[in-house]
């Protein structure tokens, strides 16, 4: 079964440039998550779809960070411009279904951005 | 207080030691509880689910106390293999996180030959 899919592997920018991520889910998979992970923290989530539709935006600095699913598939995340302190790592996740409470998650390997 | 807190690392722990990891969660109304792991470099994957009355798969062990809010998770016979950082992960009920996983910074296991 193939996973979920992240690219670009590796991103390097300067700040203030522009840069973009894409996410393929596991096929059939309604939910898609995109999380933020700084160097020793956990992941901190910044958007949550549910098909085409957001569920949850609330810690997407909504500024600079910018994300879509059209068509309920694939996602892209944006950000524009970019800031050091959004040096991390950016996990894209999917699950088969929402607010069950028993979802299991499967992350893809993840994107790392440095911004100089 | 944050919504997740784990103890903190890192664990160095030598073969066959058994290691407990505690984690606190803030919202009393949450509703499913997950360890994950993540190795060096690579995203996290589910290890276990909580469940309230405790659950074991093989060497592992969780366990939930709600009245206390608190989840551990038991690792016996310790190998090379289990070296990783261990996530605890919330879904609480309500609030602007309703249904989404708050994970907690994770606890780092080193364990030695």
């Amino acid at each position: 079964e193939a996973g979920v899919a992240q690219s670009p592997r590796y991103k390097i920018i300067e700040k203030r440039q522009s840069v973009a991520f894409w996410c393929n889910p596991i096929s059939g998979h309604a939910t898609l998550y995109w999380y933020q992970q700084i160097l020793g923290q956990g992941p901190k989530l910044l958007i949550q779809f549910q098909n085409n539709g957001v569920v949850d935006d609330s810690q997407l600095p909504k500024d600079r960070f910018s994300a879509e699913r059209l068509k309920g598939v694939d996602s892209t995340l944006k950000i524009q411009p970019a800031k050091l302190e959004d040096s991390a790592v950016y996990l894209c996740a999917s699950s088969l279904r929402l607010g069950q409470g028993d979802e299991k998650l499967f992350f893809g390997s993840g994107t790392q951005l440095s911004v100089l | 207080r944050k919504e997740v807190e784990q103890d903190p690392g890192p664990f160095n722990v030598p073969e066959g030691a058994t290691v407990a990891f505690n984690c606190t969660y803030s919202n009393s109304a949450s509703q499913s509880f997950f360890w994950y792991r993540q190795d060096c470099r690579k995203e996290p994957k589910l290890l276990m689910s909580v469940y309230s009355s405790g659950n074991e798969d093989g060497r592992f062990t969780a366990q939930l106390n709600r009245a206390s809010q608190y989840i551990s998770l038991l690792i016996r016979d310790s190998k090379l293999s289990d070296s990783a950082t261990y996530l605890c992960v919330v879904i609480p009920r309500f609030g602007g996180s309703q249904g989404n996983l708050i994970f907690g910074k994770g606890t780092k296991l080193s364990v030695k030959p």
